[in-house]
C-alpha cells in the first residue's frame, strides 16, 4: 500500500535559516504528492503539490521537486520566518484515487 | 479560495453522549467529503470517505455504527459519534473536494473531549 516517511521533528530553526523537511514515498504508479501546513489551531491548508516526476511545485517561498528516482519530495525554503511556524503535512495520492496519505507531520519552529 | 467550515470547533462532553459534527463547503460543491482523526503527535487517519447521497465507504478498522456519517446535500456532511467513550477523544477533521480532481480543502477541526 501508499505510505509516506517524513522527517521526525520537531525542528526548530533561527529566523533566515535554510530549511530542509525530508519526506519519502512508497507508491504503486506515480501518485500526486502535496504539502500541506497546519497552523495552530487551525485544519490544514495545501500549501503545493507536484503531479508528475521532475515537477517542481511553490508557494510563498518553499519549493518541493518531485523525484521519482529517489521517491522523495523534500520541501525547502531559503530563509524562514516566524511566521512560517507550523506542521508542516508530506502526503501522496495515486492517479483517480483522491484518498490522501499523510505523513506523520513535522513540527517547525522559528525563533527570532 | 475554496472554504470548508466545521462546526463545532470545540466540544467537552460525559461519557455515553452522542456527539454531531458538521462540515460544511461554503462557496462550492463538494461532491466528496472526507473524514479524519488525528492523535497527538500522530498524522491524520482516515475514518472515511463520502460521496452525496450514498453511503459513506469506511476505511478498514473505522466502525460503522460507532462514527455515523451522513451527506445529504452538495454542501454538508456531519460525522456523529454514538455513545462517545473517553478513548474517542481527538481531533476530527472534514475535508472536501469537488469535481474535476480538484484538491481537498480541509475544515479547522473539531477537538472532542469525552469525560
Amino acid at each position: 500500500g501508499n505510505s509516506v516517511t517524513q522527517m521526525e521533528g520537531p525542528v526548530t530553526l533561527s529566523e533566515e535559516a535554510f530549511l530542509t523537511i525530508n519526506c519519502t514515498y512508497t507508491a504503486t504508479g506515480y501518485p500526486s504528492l502535496f504539502w500541506y501546513v497546519q497552523y495552530p489551531g487551525e485544519g490544514l491548508q495545501l500549501l503545493l503539490k507536484a503531479t508528475k516526476a521532475d515537477d517542481k511545485g511553490s508557494n510563498k517561498g518553499f519549493e518541493a521537486t518531485y523525484r521519482k528516482e529517489t521517491t522523495s519530495f523534500h520541501l525547502e525554503k531559503g530563509s524562514v520566518q516566524v511566521s512560517d511556524s507550523a506542521v508542516y503535512f508530506c502526503a501522496l495520492s495515486s492517479r483517480g484515487n483522491e484518498k490522501l496519505t499523510f505523513g506523520t507531520g513535522t513540527r517547525l519552529t522559528i525563533i527570532p | 479560495g475554496a472554504v470548508v467550515s466545521q462546526h463545532p470547533s470545540r466540544v467537552i462532553c460525559k461519557s455515553g453522549t452522542s456527539v454531531k459534527i458538521e462540515c460544511r463547503s461554503l462557496d462550492f460543491q463538494a461532491t466528496t467529503m472526507f473524514w479524519y482523526r488525528q492523535f497527538p503527535k500522530k498524522s491524520l487517519m482516515l475514518m472515511a470517505t463520502s460521496n452525496e447521497g450514498s453511503k459513506a465507504t469506511y476505511e478498514q478498522g473505522v466502525e460503522k455504527d460507532k462514527f455515523l456519517i451522513n451527506h445529504a446535500s452538495l454542501t454538508l456532511s456531519t460525522l456523529t459519534v454514538t455513545s462517545a467513550h473517553p478513548e474517542d477523544s481527538s481531533f476530527y477533521i472534514c475535508s472536501a473536494s469537488g469535481t474535476g480532481g480538484q484538491p481537498q480543502h480541509f475544515g479547522d477541526g473539531t477537538r472532542l473531549s469525552i469525560l
